[in-house]
């Protein structure tokens, strides 16, 4: 099976940076997947690693090292509107699939 | 812009109806879409795979007979909640992938709620 842990909130001050960690326990790991949940809404693509290191996208980065079954996304200068809930997803390539299983996600507050 | 596009995205109707969700993909074939399901703060649920051309595989504890799923195009599958009930009531939310190496995309959901 899969077992995925995040953090279940957090809070962080506008213009702050935030760092959210995922650990991982899986077997036919095929990349790791950061998705924005706002309230009532469904899930938006951020970041992906499918290799170790850090991948950078504007102000979110993802950081993936898969020894330590371990990610973070990070969120640099935060705005109001990064309020939401942030999913970690593992995706696993067991019997061609390409399954995703989600984390239960973090729910981040941005305060002023 | 959106890349999978999901109907209807509200439904209310009474218990014993039948309830029929669209998910396309937009501008790319997708061989296989997902269908997922999530209740009030809790994160999303695998339902079934859709593979176009071929049956759904259901995780386990998803009633095939109940929750139907037809992909019979590369940029269509739909999910039909057969005789709802209100514990069917939820947040239904469909996703694609155009190629193995790359991210899923979600449809925008829909909210369904049995009365």
């Amino acid at each position: 099976g899969q077992n995925i842990d995040q953090p279940t909130e957090m809070t962080a001050t506008e213009g702050a940076i935030v760092q959210i960690n995922c650990t991982y326990q899986t077997s036919g790991f095929n990349g790791l997947f950061w998705y924005q949940q706002h309230a009532g809404e469904a899930p938006t693509f951020l970041s992906y690693n499918v290799l170790d290191g850090l991948e950078e996208k504007g102000r979110f980065s993802s950081f993936l090292s898969r020894s330590k079954g371990y990610s973070y996304l990070l969120l640099k200068e935060l705005q109001m509107k990064d309020s939401a809930s942030y999913l970690c997803a593992v995706r696993n390539s067991g019997a061609g699939s390409y399954q995703l299983t989600f984390g239960k996600g973090t729910k981040l507050s941005v305060i002023p | 812009g959106a890349v999978v596009s999901q109907h209807p995205s509200r439904v209310i109707c009474k218990s014993g109806t039948s309830v029929k969700i669209e998910c396309r993909s937009l501008d790319f074939q997708a061989t296989t879409m997902f269908w997922y399901r999530q209740f009030p703060k809790q994160s999303l649920m695998l339902m079934a795979t859709s593979n176009e051309g071929s049956k759904a595989t259901y995780e386990q504890g998803v009633e095939k007979d109940k929750f139907l799923i037809n992909h019979a195009s590369l940029t269509l599958s739909t999910l039909t909640v057969t005789s709802a009930h209100p514990e069917d009531s939820s947040f239904y939310i469909c996703s694609a992938m155009f190629s193995r190496d790359q991210p899923q995309h979600f449809g925008d959901g829909t909210r369904l709620s049995i009365l």
